[in-house]
């Protein structure tokens, strides 16, 4: 089956700086890379996302670029802010009925 | 949002006992997912359905059953819980059956076994 990496576990940037976290995949047959973004004690929310079809994607701050020979695609925060502090996990199809695979998730911190 | 709702938020229980944890969403989608979290595991997918009395595994279904009578209800029973079913549960649904569309999920049931 799908197995994710994710890289680092933990991430501390200073405030108005940039965080990149990295994943790869090893089913090529995958063809969707979700990232979702969890508070402590909240459900996991979806930030962005990105289909095999397309090769970077940006909203406003956060951005994910995919490499789909090389099978990894990476989540992009620019100008972090105290409100990113959470965990982001990425995934990827994969699971049964394509049911999402997660990485291991990576603490963001962001230091004022 | 409201449109996926778990319960109950937290359970205690202890182990042999047969506990069950339900997920209902408004949304009419036709996909439902189980996903238990644990600390250095990630979120993993227990069980999942594509419609109402369609069920499969996911990556760990040991100990789990799950039932789909109705399109809205998925709910997630333990039969004899065990310690190491110990962890966070969420369910999430997907509107259709291509899988480049999003998952959205519950705000998840936290589960105790002592």
């Amino acid at each position: 089956g799908e197995n994710v990496e994710q890289h680092p576990s933990t991430l501390s940037v200073q405030e108005g700086d940039s965080a990149v976290i990295k994943c790869t995949y090893s089913d090529s047959a995958s063809n969707y890379f979700p990232w979702y973004k969890q508070e402590l004690g909240k459900r996991p929310q979806l930030i962005i996302d990105i289909r095999s079809n397309v090769g970077e994607k940006k909203d406003q701050r956060i951005a994910v670029t995919l490499n789909k020979t090389a099978k990894h695609f990476s989540l992009h925060i620019t100008e972090t802010q105290p409100e990113d502090s959470a965990v982001y996990f990425c995934a990827a199809t994969g699971g049964g009925a394509d049911g999402l695979t997660f990485g291991k998730g990576t603490h963001l911190i962001i230091q004022p | 949002d409201a449109g996926i709702t778990q319960s109950p938020r937290y359970k205690i229980t202890e182990t042999g006992r047969q506990v069950t944890l339900m997920c209902h969403q408004t949304w009419s989608h036709s996909y439902m997912f189980w996903y238990r979290q644990d600390l250095g595991h990630g979120l993993r997918l227990i069980y999942y359905s594509a419609a109402a009395d369609i069920t499969d595994k996911g990556e760990v279904p040991d100990g789990y059953v799950v039932s789909r009578s109705k399109t809205e209800n998925f709910p997630l029973t333990l039969e004899s819980a065990t310690r190491s079913q110990t962890s966070v549960y969420f369910c999430a649904s997907r509107q259709g059956a291509n899988s480049n569309q999003p998952q959205h999920f519950g705000d998840g049931t936290r589960l105790s076994i002592l």
